[in-house]
């Protein structure tokens, strides 16, 4: 098993472009959650997922759009890239409410 | 106050010694994540602990309820420890986790 898997590990995007950030994970986890990891916070919640066409927003949902159609993949859209979304992003999966989770490992993206 | 206060903030120890690593939180939780933080950026799941204790290999995890607190022990450090060490919390009334801002751990040879 791959586990979680996201891509790319690296991006760098100019203000007001958009991107689509992927994660697939191959564990048939319900659960899936994006978050991002900022210097001096802890890791903060952006969308979250308990199953195949579910969706919900998480702590700072503002400025991306997540959509689950298949149980497996899980993306998080960046409509028009702001300097504030430069992070390192991470995708993380369970299979139930109480469960571990398990980190793909990490997008860093630079917005100019 | 953060819900999740995490210390040190950063710690210093030499191969060998006996590590400590405190999460103290404010709400009423129902389970208590231990992540590990890899150099490299992957994180890893080490003790998901709800009451009592946990212990794998050189790592040990302890929670106290009543007094929310949590530590994590690393018994004869070893380098490859290094990491930032990160507590998490899932309150009673909500399913989302809140994160502590993390431990940054140097083992020194």
């Amino acid at each position: 098993n791959a586990g979680v898997t996201q891509t790319p590990k690296f991006q760098v995007l100019k203000t007001g472009q958009s991107m689509t950030l992927q994660c697939a994970q191959d564990m048939n986890h319900e659960y899936m959650s994006w978050y991002r990891q900022d210097p001096g916070m802890g890791l903060r919640l952006i969308h979250y997922s308990v199953g195949a066409g579910i969706t919900d927003q998480g702590e700072v949902p503002n400025g991306y759009n997540v959509s689950r159609s298949t149980t497996e993949d899980f993306p998080l859209r960046l409509l028009s890239a702001a300097p504030s979304q430069t992070s390192v992003y991470f995708c993380a999966s369970k299979s139930s409410y109480n469960s571990p989770l398990h980190f793909g490992n990490g997008t860093r993206l630079t917005v100019t | 106050k953060n819900e999740v206060e995490q210390s040190p903030q950063n710690l210093t120890a030499q191969e060998g010694e006996f590590i400590t690593i405190n999460c103290s939180y404010s709400v009423g939780i129902s389970a208590l994540h231990w992540l590990q933080q890899h150099p490299g950026g992957g994180i890893v799941s080490l003790f998901m602990l709800s009451s009592g204790k946990k212990k794998h290999g050189r790592l040990i995890a302890t929670i106290n309820i009543q007094e929310k607190h949590s530590s994590l022990h690393i018994t004869a450090s070893h380098p490859r420890d290094s990491a930032v060490y990160i507590c998490a919390v899932r309150s009673r009334s909500g399913s989302r986790l809140t994160f502590g801002e993390g431990t940054q751990l140097t083992v020194n040879p």
